[in-house]
């Protein structure tokens, strides 16, 4: 089992650029996360989906989408990148009972 | 305004001594509660988890806490060990609100010397 993965691990981007971060998750669950992390600060939740094709805002979504067609597959689309998206991302998974399993990140600066 | 709180950024205690981390929550509908340990570069590891009907959950080294009436809990690392090293969040969820997501405090640096 791999887990949770994320691809890329770094990326840097211009101000107004897209890109799509991929998750992949192969234990099966039904629930998948993203949030991010700034420095010195927690984890925020970003969206989230209870199976596929049921997606969810989070405490802070604006400047995000994303899509849940498979299981597996959670990515997080930003569509005109800005500075304040600078941040590590990640994924995670919920197995039972509760706990979420975490990918390793993925790094994005935005100049 | 932060629904959990890590009030110790950084606390560095001596190998084989006790470590003892803290947190602190507002919500009185969190009823589940977890410990993720974080090294640089990679996601947050799972470490150990309480649900609100206990008050203590152990698993080898690692001793959980809640006092709910304080709204606190700790997270007990005995005895201390080099790889210990790491930032440790503390999270909580609402399991009856259904699929939110966790609510992490800002994390603490914990520092093991030799």
């Amino acid at each position: 089992n791999a887990g949770v993965t994320q691809t890329p691990k770094f990326r840097i981007l211009k101000i107004g650029q897209s890109m799509t971060l991929q998750c992949t998750q192969d234990m099966n669950h039904n629930y998948m996360y993203w949030y991010r992390q700034d420095p010195g600060m927690g984890l925020k939740l970003i969206y989230y989906s209870v199976g596929a094709g049921i997606t969810d805002k989070g405490e802070v979504p604006n400047g995000y989408n994303v899509s849940r067609s498979t299981t597996e597959d959670f990515p997080l689309r930003l569509e005109l990148a800005a500075p304040s998206q600078t941040s590590v991302y990640f994924c995670a998974s919920r197995g039972t009972p509760d706990t979420q399993y975490f990918g390793p990140g993925t790094r994005l600066t935005v100049l | 305004d932060q629904q959990v709180k890590q009030n110790s950024p950084s606390l560095s205690v001596q190998e084989g001594r006790i470590s003892i981390l803290n947190c602190d929550y507002t919500n009185s509908m969190f009823d589940y509660f977890l410990w993720y340990k974080k090294y640089p570069a990679e996601g947050p590891t799972f470490l150990i988890s309480i649900s609100s009907i206990k008050d203590k959950n152990e698993d080898g080294r690692f001793t959980v806490f809640l006092n709910k009436s304080a709204k606190h809990l700790s997270l007990h690392i005995v005895p201390s060990q080099p790889g210990d090293s790491a930032v440790y969040f503390c999270a909580a969820s609402e399991r009856g609100g259904g699929a939110d997501g966790l609510t992490f405090g800002k994390g603490t640096h914990l520092i093991i010397q030799p």
